[in-house]
């Protein structure tokens, strides 16, 4: 079955640590996005990427880095310098750059300790 | 500046009633126009998508939608809501090349008995 993937379900943060996200799909889709749901803020762009090796910032991308080494894959790294971690991150992939639609994982829920 | 807005934060229906989520969007041009929905803790299901043409959208579980460009509307209905519709509903829009979507904050839908 296509589709994307997110692990882990629920990742633990402990001060000054930085976490690493991982978002898998096997849709063969050439672009990739992170977002940050908090309660009642709807969701947030942290980043994107539209093509391997390349990727923008979103609206929220302080104290957050991503890579895009592969297609298939685009881990969000959460760092020490984002002193607000815990929310619910959700994955998505669409097809191509421009008016696609985006398609979701699962989501990872992060909790600071 | 772009937005998307969903003016109920909370709704409840009783179950076989008719439900209408209501959505506004705020564009230069008609963005292309989405309705996810999310149950707790999972990721986001597309319902349905307006790109262009017939303005009345079918989507998936009984949902259909209808833009309206005079009210700058996109508006969620279902004729009669089943228990199992009880989600959170998000509306979201995409008017540029850079495939960036903006949500709405959600609605959540409780169905009574």
């Amino acid at each position: 079955d296509g589709g994307i993937t997110q692990s882990p379900k629920y990742l633990f943060r402990k001060e000054g640590q930085n976490v690493t996200l991982s978002c898998e799909q096997n849709l063969n889709h050439d672009a990739m996005y992170w977002y940050r749901q908090d309660p009642g803020q709807g969701l947030r762009l942290i980043y994107y990427s539209q093509i391997v090796n390349d990727f923008q910032k979103g609206d929220i991308a302080e104290g957050y880095s991503v890579s895009r080494e592969k297609k298939e894959s685009f881990p969000l790294t959460v760092t020490s310098a984002q002193k607000n971690p815990t929310a619910f991150y959700l994955c998505a992939s669409s097809i191509a750059r421009g008016q696609e639609t985006q398609y979701f994982g699962p989501g990872t829920r992060l909790l600071v300790l | 500046a772009q937005s998307v807005t969903q003016p109920d934060i909370h709704i409840t229906v009783s179950e076989g009633a008719s439900l209408e989520l209501r959505c506004n969007y705020s564009y230069g041009a008609t963005p292309y126009l989405f309705w996810y929905v999310q149950s707790p803790g999972q990721g986001l299901q597309l319902l349905l998508k307006y790109f262009s043409g017939d303005t009345l959208v079918q989507g998936i579980k009984g949902f259909e939608a209808e833009f309206k460009r005079s009210q700058s509307s996109f508006n969620l209905r279902k004729p009669s809501v089943h228990w199992s519709d009880a989600a959170e509903y998000f509306c979201a829009g995409d008017g540029g090349a850079t495939n960036k979507l903006i949500f709405g904050t959600g609605t959540l839908l409780a169905v009574q008995p």
